[in-house]
């Protein structure tokens, strides 16, 4: 099945400090992912859509110089937590659909998180 | 945008019994619904999916149906073991490129 691996699993860091989060597809290409966020008890939020080769999409409210994202391959997105303190600490999950199922009617498949705390 | 609401936020039934979570959605457009399993710290794994093509779809002990006039859909879940206490989370495919947005989540704990 289609795999999603996502590093760190864990990270604390200091605040003003910044933190990368890896997501790759291990056996499958994804010209899309996309990153979600979840705050303990809730649900999953999504933050942006990541665009291989070309600009990230952010949903409403969420910084995009903040939190930039690069998708420099089929296989690799990367989410940065810029300049992070103690409210961006949380759950933070990537996803991304397979390029060879059909568009907009397959399943996300997930990464295992990464859980930050920002001290 | 599309909008996801899910009821009920916990549910507790006894060993053995059925549990039933409901979900609407605000995007007509909307063609694909699938439900979330997620464990505590884990992350979300598929349990089914529904596409606006069908009415009702079972695997074994769970089944989804989806009323599209109503945009509505809901998840079933018989026979119930402890197994299946997890929180569960529906979601829909608006029309807009191909993001999922999820619903608010069902805490669903089985009794013994």
């Amino acid at each position: 099945g289609a795999v999603v691996s996502q590093h760190p699993s864990r990270v604390i860091c200091k605040s003003g400090t910044s933190v990368k989060i890896e997501c790759r597809s291990l056996d499958f290409q994804a010209t899309t992912m996309f990153w979600y966020r979840q705050f303990p008890k809730k649900s999953l939020m999504l933050m942006a859509t990541s665009n291989e080769g070309s600009k990230a999409t952010y949903e409403q409210g969420v910084e995009k110089d903040k939190f930039l994202i690069n998708h420099a391959s089929l296989t690799l997105s990367t989410l940065t937590v810029t300049s992070a303190h103690p409210e961006d600490s949380s759950f933070y999950i990537c996803s991304a659909r397979d390029n060879g199922a059909s568009w907009g009617n397959s399943p996300l498949h997930f990464g295992n998180g990464t859980r930050l705390t920002v001290t | 945008g599309e909008n996801v609401e899910q009821h009920p936020s916990t549910l507790s039934v006894q060993e053995g019994d059925s549990a039933v979570i409901k979900c609407t959605y605000s995007d007509s457009a909307s063609n694909y619904f699938p439900w979330y399993k997620q464990e505590l710290g884990k992350r979300p794994q598929l349990i089914i999916d529904i596409r606006s093509n069908v009415g009702e779809k079972k695997d074994q002990r769970i089944a989804v149906t989806l009323n599209k006039t109503a945009k509505h859909f809901s998840l079933h879940i018989t026979e119930t073991q402890p197994e299946d206490s997890a929180v569960y989370f529906c979601a829909a495919s608006g029309s807009s490129a191909s993001k999922i947005i999820f619903g608010s989540g069902t805490r669903l704990s089985i009794r013994p």
